[in-house]
């Protein structure tokens, strides 16, 4: 099926830093989504963006939807420790069925 | 507070057992989803239902098999498992996606091990 490009696929970080991660497709798609799970619960959606080029921010967290439909990106701004977790890109298929398609995560560690 | 809710956060079997993997959402949603998740390899769609006895193939299938009676009831079945199998899994649920709109509601997953 189709996949999601998301990097990095970890990051070891300081508290106070900022972080940024990304994701890339072949396809385009018409909404990207970011998820955040953290240890032993299930994904839960930070952010949707709806519009290329759309720019939204939730609290430290920023996602864009790239205009050429095919990439979107998250910034997370001076991380605190309940930052740490892994972060899910997600696509929706255009044609079809319209399911999200995934990327890989990304691991979040802060040290203190 | 609207919740996907998997009956079992942790379960052991043996290989060569039938598992049963139950998850209920209260918030009238027609699209339920199992995936499965391994390191590295992100969310993978086992299968999804639409709607009542609907099932659809995800990208994984093989070794799954699915069963939709009631509208908030997803149960994946495992028929005869096997080690490969021991991972997270993940139920979610979703309103139709008309404009674009809406994620999907993840459950707390539950990990299996096999052995």
């Amino acid at each position: 099926g189709q996949q999601l490009n998301q990097s990095p696929q970890s990051m070891f970080i300081q508290e106070g830093e900022d972080v940024s991660m990304n994701c890339t497709s072949s396809s385009i798609f018409n909404t990207w989504l970011w998820y955040k799970q953290d240890p032993g619960e299930g994904p839960v959606l930070l952010i949707a963006l709806y519009k290329a080029g759309e720019l939204t921010s939730n609290g430290r967290l920023t996602a864009q939807f790239g205009i050429t439909r095919k990439d979107s990106f998250l910034n997370i701004s001076a991380s605190i420790p309940s930052d740490v977790g892994i972060y899910f890109c997600a696509g929706r298929e255009i044609q079809g069925a319209q399911k999200l398609v995934f990327g890989q995560g990304t691991r979040l560690t802060i040290n203190p | 507070d609207v919740k996907v809710t998997q009956s079992s956060r942790y379960l052991v079997k043996r290989t060569g057992e039938k598992v049963f993997l139950e998850c209920v959402q209260d918030m009238d949603h027609e699209n339920m989803f199992w995936y499965r998740q391994d390191p590295g390899l992100g969310l993978r769609l086992i299968y999804f239902s639409y709607d009542v006895k609907m099932k659809e193939k995800g990208d994984i299938p093989e070794g799954y098999s699915v069963s939709r009676e009631k509208k908030e009831r997803f149960s994946l079945i495992l028929e005869s498992a096997s080690t490969n199998q021991t991972s997270m899994y993940l139920c979610a649920s979703s309103f139709p996606s008309t404009g674009g709109a809406g994620g999907y509601t993840f459950g707390s997953g539950t990990r299996l091990t096999v052995v």
